[in-house]
């Protein structure tokens, strides 16, 4: 069981946005601003899209944002294209000995 | 930018050792700091520990610190992550990936992934 609270799976329309929701506690999610997003296809490497909450790196598309509230970080992908069909996994650091925590991974379907 | 080449994939039997190396190029050794994640299909993905290479400092999971020892060598700027006391729980694919210096606050880029096997 993982650390950090995903669904297993969300599914949308070409053109549609839709939301993956990471809920954690008041040690990880609820304590810093250190939530990242990762997008892997299958039987590729994580890359990273979101880092401290709501930053891109260079080259990830804008239609990818993060944002916050309390205990549960949200990845917002709008304009949902074919190639985003994906596993979508959050991160935390943490202030207990586990030092970085995971969400149990989103797989995200374009219909 | 660096650029993070991992160890092929390796069988080991239970009880044994397994150290898994990540090759960074592109950058000077120090500049930067390395993360080891790994990812099975039950548990997903764990943060193993961390190195900064620059003063050979780790800093370890507590799920993993008494099987798990992360090293560093300037001369070949290569990182290692070393697995004792293996079981078959153990096999899954293990990433390098630089993190920030301050903290493991995020991971960018990731080495390849190196498959180990734990299999009598």
């Amino acid at each position: 069981q993982s650390a950090l609270t995903q669904p297993a799976s969300v599914s949308g329309s070409p053109g549609q946005s839709i939301t993956i929701s990471c809920t954690g506690t008041s040690s990880d999610v609820g304590a810093f601003d250190y939530v990242s997003w990762y997008q892997q296809h299958p039987g590729k490497v994580p890359k990273l899209l979101i880092f401290e909450v709501t930053n891109r790196p260079s080259g990830v598309s804008s239609r990818f944002s993060g944002s916050k509230s309390g205990t549960t970080a949200s990845l917002t992908i709008s304009g949902l294209q074919a190639e985003d069909e994906a596993h979508y996994y959050c991160s935390s650091y943490t202030s207990t000995t586990t030092v970085v925590v995971f969400g149990g991974g989103t797989k995200l379907t374009v219909l | 930018q660096v650029q993070l080449v991992q160890s092929g994939a390796e069988v080991r039997r239970p009880g044994s050792s397994v150290k898994v190396s990540c090759k960074a190029s592109g950058a000077t050794f120090g500049t930067y700091t390395i993360t080891w994640v790994r990812q099975t299909p039950g548990l997903g993905l764990e943060w193993m520990g961390r190195i900064i290479p620059m003063f050979q400092s780790t800093t370890y999971a507590q799920n993993f610190k008494d099987r798990v020892t992360i090293t560093a060598d300037e001369s070949t700027n290569t990182i290692y992550m070393e697995m004792s006391s293996l079981t078959s729980e153990d096999t899954a694919i293990y990433f390098c990936a630089r993190d920030r210096w301050e903290l493991p606050d995020w991971f960018d880029p990731w080495g390849q992934g190196t498959l180990v096997t734990v299999s009598s």
